[in-house]
């Protein structure tokens, strides 16, 4: 079945640095959202991308549609501590089923 | 808002046993989904309504997984009976209508153990 491809799997960085993931697709997609994970809860939605090239903020987060729609990528800027958690990026490409990549583990140290 | 209420929270049970998880989706969504967390399969899609309408179950594992919607606010999700294969977490979502782009909404889950 389709799968989404998330990269990097974990990061490990220090409070203050940016950090950068990404998802990427063989097929194309109509919408892409980013959602968050702490230890213990269910994802929690961050940022919902809805066309091709569509760039959104949400705080200190960005995400980016991207431009074939077969990808997307966030990032996080000066990253603190309650930034910890996993982040998984899902998307739907031709179905009411949510498709949700492998998920990245950021550890962030003080 | 209420977001997805989930119960209970934890469930510790003997294998063989009926387990009942329990979902009440955000008001005025017309999807609800239950998926199932493990650190080897990350999160599957076991079976979603529209409408309390079962559209898709073909991510249930077995016979012993059963799903039902019988109102707007309300599901369950049985397992009969229980596995210690079963253990996992188990996650409730609902989300608004829409041509495949709406985003879901997740509760808090279900952290299931079978002994």
């Amino acid at each position: 079945g389709q799968q989404l491809n998330q990269s990097p799997q974990s990061m490990f960085i220090q409070e203050g640095e940016d950090v950068s993931m990404n998802c990427t697709s063989s097929s194309i997609f109509n919408t892409w959202l980013w959602y968050k994970q702490d230890p213990g809860e269910g994802p929690v939605l961050l940022i919902a991308l809805y066309k091709a090239g569509e760039l959104t903020s949400n705080g200190r987060l960005t995400a980016q549609f991207g431009i074939t729609r077969k990808d997307s990528f966030l990032n996080i800027s000066a990253s603190i501590p309650s930034d910890v958690g996993i982040y998984f990026c899902a998307g739907y490409y031709n179905t009411d089923k949510l498709i949700f990549g492998t998920g990245t583990r950021l550890q962030v140290f003080p | 808002d209420a977001g997805v209420i989930q119960s209970p929270r934890h469930e510790v049970t003997e294998m063989g046993q009926e387990v009942t998880l329990r979902c009440k989706p955000i008001s005025g969504h017309d999807y609800l989904f239950w998926y199932r967390q493990t650190m080897m399969r990350g999160l599957e899609l076991l079976i979603y309504f529209n409408n309390n309408v079962p559209i898709d179950d073909s991510g249930m594992p077995e016979d012993r997984f059963s799903a039902k919607m019988p109102n707007a606010s309300f599901s369950t999700l049985k397992i009969q009976p229980s596995e210690p294969r079963d253990s996992a977490v188990y996650f409730c979502a609902s989300s608004l209508a829409g041509q495949g782009n709406q985003p879901q909404h997740f509760g808090d889950g279900t952290r299931l153990s079978i002994l």
